[in-house]
Parts: structure tokens; sequence; C-alpha cells
């Protein structure tokens, strides 16, 4: 069964806009919610993360909004670069251990 | 530190045959994952361990596969006999803390079977 669904599946952004992508979760046993970027060719790494009992955490550009009552979470990228384009995929993780699931990944584009 | 090491980078092999991917962790982390990527399936988890033992193999498709972990500094992913399907890209990944959080993923195998 599908436990986090990640929108959009591709998003295409000028220089300086910003960059929404949002993911959705069915299961309320989760505790942790990261965000991942992966470049062509190389593995995910961890761009940032929330717990669920606060609403927002900001790393730089990088936003997450979490909205626990809606099941929701996304990423937000203020003033999105070129350097920014890669591949991002939302994660949630069990209460009961260490197994984190991907959403389906979101392929971003910042054109200069 | 050199992070976390895979070997081999690309694999291309015969239906049918055994194919044996590495995986050296960074050092003292005492969690270790395996996932596969594909365009269809996205990134999924096979099978972790914790202190070398494996804690949860309910990704692993099927019994083709099997993994290893003799030493806190060796991983094993086995497919035998491998299929066409198999073809993916397979990361291995490790935690220092946990609850897994902040995994560091290695760059990743890439696997074609003809």
């Amino acid at each position: 069964q599908q436990q986090v669904k990640q929108s959009p599946q591709s998003l295409i952004v000028q220089k300086g806009g910003i960059s929404i992508i949002n993911c959705a979760y069915e299961n309320t046993a989760f505790d942790y919610f990261p965000w991942y970027q992966q470049f062509p060719g190389k593995g995910p790494a961890l761009l940032i993360a929330i717990r669920p009992d606060v609403s927002e955490k900001k790393e730089g550009r990088f936003t997450i909004s979490f909205n626990k009552s809606a099941k929701q979470f996304s990423l937000h990228i203020m003033d999105s670069q070129p350097g920014d384009s890669a591949t991002y995929f939302c994660a949630v993780r069990e209460t009961s251990g260490s197994r984190l699931t991907f959403g389906e990944g979101t392929q971003l584009t910042v054109n200069p | 530190d050199a992070g976390v090491i895979q070997s081999p980078r690309h694999e291309v092999t015969e239906m049918g045959q055994e194919v044996t991917l590495r995986c050296k962790p960074i050092s003292g982390h005492d969690y270790l994952f395996w996932y596969r990527q594909t365009m269809m399936r996205g990134l999924e988890l096979l099978i972790y361990f914790n202190n070398n033992v494996p804690i949860d193999d309910s990704g692993m498709p099927e019994d083709r596969f099997s993994a290893k972990m003799p030493n806190a500094s060796f991983s094993t992913l086995k497919i035998q006999p491998s299929e066409p399907r198999d073809s993916a890209v397979y990361f291995c990944a490790t935690s220092p803390w946990a609850g897994g959080e902040t995994q560091y993923f290695g760059p990743g195998t890439r696997l074609l079977v003809l």
C-alpha cells in the first residue's frame, strides 16, 4: 500500500522563483518527516527534516511546512537557483522503527 | 571519512547469473539499509541491519535476494539467479543513530540484467 503520495511529479521554475513540493501520508503512526535531494548519478542526501510537534522548520532557503491534521507536509525552496535542479523525495518514518518510506519523487528544473 | 562505499558502480550481467553487490558503511554507523531505485517503483527499502543483525527484510522481493552483514565494516546483497526485472540502481545507506535518522547514501550500483 502506498503510504505517502508526492506531487507534482515534475516542476519547472524560473530562477528566483519559489518551488513548492507536496506530500500527503495515510498513516498517523509516523514521527519523522525528512526531505532528500538527489542529483543525477548520486545517492539521495538529507536536505531538511521535521518532527510532528512543530508546524514549520526553516534552514536557509529551504522550509518545511507541516499540517498534522491534514496529514500533509510540503517543501518550499525560496529564491530557487539552477543548482537546485535535482529530484526531491519526501519520506516518512514509522514511530515503531527505523524504516523510511519514500514518496515517488519530484524532478525540479530551475531555468536560468 | 570517505562516506559509504559501494562496489561495483556498474554491473552488466546475463539473466541467470549470480550478482553480488558490496557495501562498506561509514565507520561507527550501527544501521545499514539496502534500497532499490527504479522508475516504476521509486526508492524501496529492501532490508536493514542494526549492529550486523537483520531487523526488517520485508522488502526483499523474493528468495532470489539475500543480504548479509558478517561484520560492522561490510555488507553484501546477492541476487541468484538474476532476472531482467532486477535491473535497477541499488543503494546502500547507513545511519549512526537509533531510528535511522539522517541516512547517508552511497553512490549506488547500477545493475543491468540482459
